[in-house]
């Protein structure tokens, strides 16, 4: 399996536009997670599914984010209107099971600079 | 989410074993203790995790202290490529989260 793959791996927009983040989990995983990561802040999970359905998007900061899984092995992270402050890398992962007892994968990330 | 404590930053010389040390007080019965690190430029790794007894695979041991309190993960001979922020996670069983402090910036010597 080639991993957890994520397109694009770097994005410039402008502030106010709609950016558009995907990954493709590995095949037969249950569990995909949302990670941001910045110096300020480190690794923040934003969301997670299990089956395809969101289990907590308490991490998400603002309506600003959506993140959809409409089959398992597709999901994206929208921003929209993005600003600057949205620059980070962005990591998504996939696990078989709960990761209490298993390890997650993580991706090569998506680099976002909003300017 | 129970918290862990990890120094900032370590330092050691190639091919010199290496002690990162995790303080977690509060761990709880259920809480499994996992590590993961984070090369330069990508996405973090999984490197082990345990309970309660003493693991070991291809890339690391995990100590882990009599009452949990405490774990030590150990590179039996540092390479310049296990530079890495090694992170120290508790995950219980009654969530699916995975929730990251700030690691320990390891740095390795030629």
């Amino acid at each position: 399996d080639a991993g957890v793959i994520q397109s694009p791996r770097h994005e410039v927009t402008e502030m106010g536009q709609e950016v558009t983040l995907r990954c493709k989990p590995i095949s037969g995983h249950d569990y995909l997670f949302w990670y941001r990561q910045t110096m300020m802040r480190g690794l923040e999970l934003l969301i997670y599914f299990n089956n395809n359905v969101p289990i907590d998007d308490s991490g998400m900061p603002e309506d600003r984010f959506s993140a959809k899984m409409p089959n398992a092995s597709f999901s994206t992270l929208k921003i929209q209107p993005s600003e600057p402050r949205d620059s980070a890398v962005y990591f998504c992962a996939s696990s078989l099971k709960g990761v209490w007892n298993t390890e997650a994968f993580f991706g090569q990330g998506t680099r976002l600079t909003v300017v | 989410d129970a918290k862990t404590t990890q120094p900032n930053s370590m330092e050691s010389n190639e091919e010199e074993p290496v002690h990162l040390p995790c303080n977690h007080s509060t761990i709880s019965g259920t809480d499994y203790i996992h590590w993961y690190r984070q090369l330069p430029s990508q996405g973090p790794e999984y490197v082990i995790h345990g309970l309660t007894s003493n693991v070991n695979n291809r890339m690391a041991s995990l100590a882990i202290a009599e009452d949990r309190k405490s774990s030590t993960l150990i590179l039996h001979r540092a390479t310049l490529r296990d530079a890495a922020v090694y992170y120290c996670i508790l995950r219980d069983i009654s969530t699916d989260k995975l929730i990251f402090g700030t690691g320990t910036r390891l740095q390795v010597f030629p």
